[in-house]
């Protein structure tokens, strides 16, 4: 079964400071998407960025970059620059592929970060 | 604006007293879905919806009814709520939903007590 582990229940970063959090999956399916929420105390589900299996190059979205390393099956999200509005939950999600060709959003447990001044 | 909705944010009720979480979205999506988050758990899938009509159980779908009977609309219904089923719950949309890599779209959630 496919699964995604992000084994940092918690971190801390200073302010204006660069912070990886990680996430490896497992999955046996040649093609996936990776995925990164922020969700902050306020609750919503923020969508931050994708990486797809194919992909050549890691993706960037401002300060957000997905170091994605498929061999050891993992995506961690590097934040640059850390902003006190930075500090959140984040979940590292998989598409997994269904039966009938559907898909659906697998996520793991999330680390909290926290962005100290 | 393009956005999920859903009602009501915040909801207290007792064992076994039925109630619906609604959920609309504006963005003429085809994939719904709705997941429950638990401390420690993630995000957990409990059913979706390609389309109209159309529903498959997630994860966790136990205790749990859904209907699509118009593609914005996709209600949760839990029949007889049990303190197992106080959770915050997602709804989420996405353009497609088949093999595709758009993202979901989530509301801002329902945070249920069941006492």
């Amino acid at each position: 079964a496919q699964k995604i582990t992000q084994t940092q229940p918690g971190m801390f970063v200073q302010e204006k400071e660069a912070v990886t959090l990680d996430c490896t999956y497992d999955t046996s399916d040649p093609s996936y998407g990776l995925f990164w929420y922020k969700q902050p105390s306020s609750g919503e589900m923020i969508f931050l960025i994708y990486q797809g299996s194919y992909d050549q190059q890691n993706a960037t979205e401002g300060r957000y970059s997905l170091n994605f390393q498929k061999a050891r099956k993992s995506a961690n999200l590097v934040i640059s620059a850390s902003q006190l509005g930075d500090s959140a939950m984040y979940f590292c999600a998989m598409r997994e592929l269904l039966s009938g060709g559907y898909n659906k959003l697998i996520f793991g447990a999330g680390t909290r970060l926290a962005v100290h001044p | 604006e393009a956005q999920v909705t859903q009602n009501p944010r915040y909801l207290i009720t007792v064992t076994g007293k039925k109630l619906t979480v609604t959920c609309s979205q504006n963005m003429n999506h085809e994939y719904m879905s709705w997941y429950r988050q638990d401390p420690g758990l993630g995000l957990r899938q409990i059913y979706y919806s390609m389309n109209v009509e159309v529903t498959d159980k997630g994860d966790v779908p136990e205790g749990y009814k859904v209907s699509r009977k118009e593609k914005r609309n996709f209600p949760l219904i839990l029949e007889s709520p049990s303190p197992n089923q106080t959770s915050l719950y997602f709804c989420a949309s996405s353009l497609r939903g088949q093999g595709d890599n758009s993202p979901l779209h989530f509301g801002n959630g329902t945070r249920l007590t069941v006492t």
